[in-house]
């Protein structure tokens, strides 16, 4: 059981925009900033957003990151085959730990 | 350019100890700019948090782990090292050594190492 809530899977046709949330308490994503990683198949993640809504260089700007009261949301617009990945988000908890989301598989049909 | 390579058994009997190590080439662990973390991910399930450690030796470990991890920072060899003891069957998992700066953002990652506990 994850300490974040996040959608085991969603699905959007390419071109299409879909949005992943994650679903957190005062203890964690209320207080503290919001990181999003990208997991494709048999790979290390990468994070694709970090502080809630930056971008680190070389992702582009088709991914996007929102943070509202203790929820945030990814977003990803002009959907391509590569989108398909497994999606986390994560931030910091108040025990002093990282803690994630159970991870969101993106299909891309 | 930081990057981060991991080491160790990929088998481990149960009741024994997990020891792992992650190279840094591209900066010293030594650096005051960032943290130096260990996560885990079971196969085919998500990503838990092990522990993160300053150069200073500060650690923050994982509630639910802390009574059998440690995480070690050798200089000398720009190395920081993880410590898991009295493993089982569900201790295994591809382990990651990553990069931590400011609150939750890994980045980068090791390619990550699979690691076995059977005996």
């Amino acid at each position: 059981q994850s300490v974040l809530t996040q959608p085991p899977s969603v699905s959007a046709a390419p071109g299409q925009k879909v949005t992943i949330s994650c679903s957190g308490s005062s203890s964690n994503i209320g207080n503290n900033y919001v990181s999003w990683y990208q997991q494709l198949p048999g790979t290390a993640p990468k994070v694709l957003i970090y502080e809630n809504n930056k971008r680190p260089s070389g992702i582009p700007d088709r991914f996007s990151g929102s943070k509202s009261g203790t929820s945030a949301t990814l977003g990803i617009t002009g959907l391509q085959t590569g989108d398909e990945a497994d999606y986390y988000c994560g931030t910091w908890d108040s025990s002093l730990s990282a803690v994630f989301g159970g991870g969101t598989k993106l299909t891309v049909l | 350019q930081l990057q981060l390579q991991e080491s160790g058994p990929g088998l481990v009997k149960p009741s024994e100890t997990l020891s792992l190590t992650c190279t840094v080439s591209g900066d010293s662990v030594s650096s005051s700019n960032y943290y130096w973390g260990w996560v885990r991910q079971p196969p085919g399930k998500g990503l838990e948090f092990i522990g993160s450690i300053y150069y200073t030796g500060s650690t923050y470990y994982n509630p639910s782990l802390e009574s059998r991890v440690t995480i070690s920072v050798d200089t000398s060899k720009n190395q920081f090292s993880l410590r898991l003891n009295s493993v089982t069957a569900a201790d295994t998992a591809v382990y990651y050594c990553s990069v931590l700066r400011g609150e939750a953002r890994f980045d980068p990652w090791g390619q990550g190492t699979l690691v076995t506990v059977s005996s």
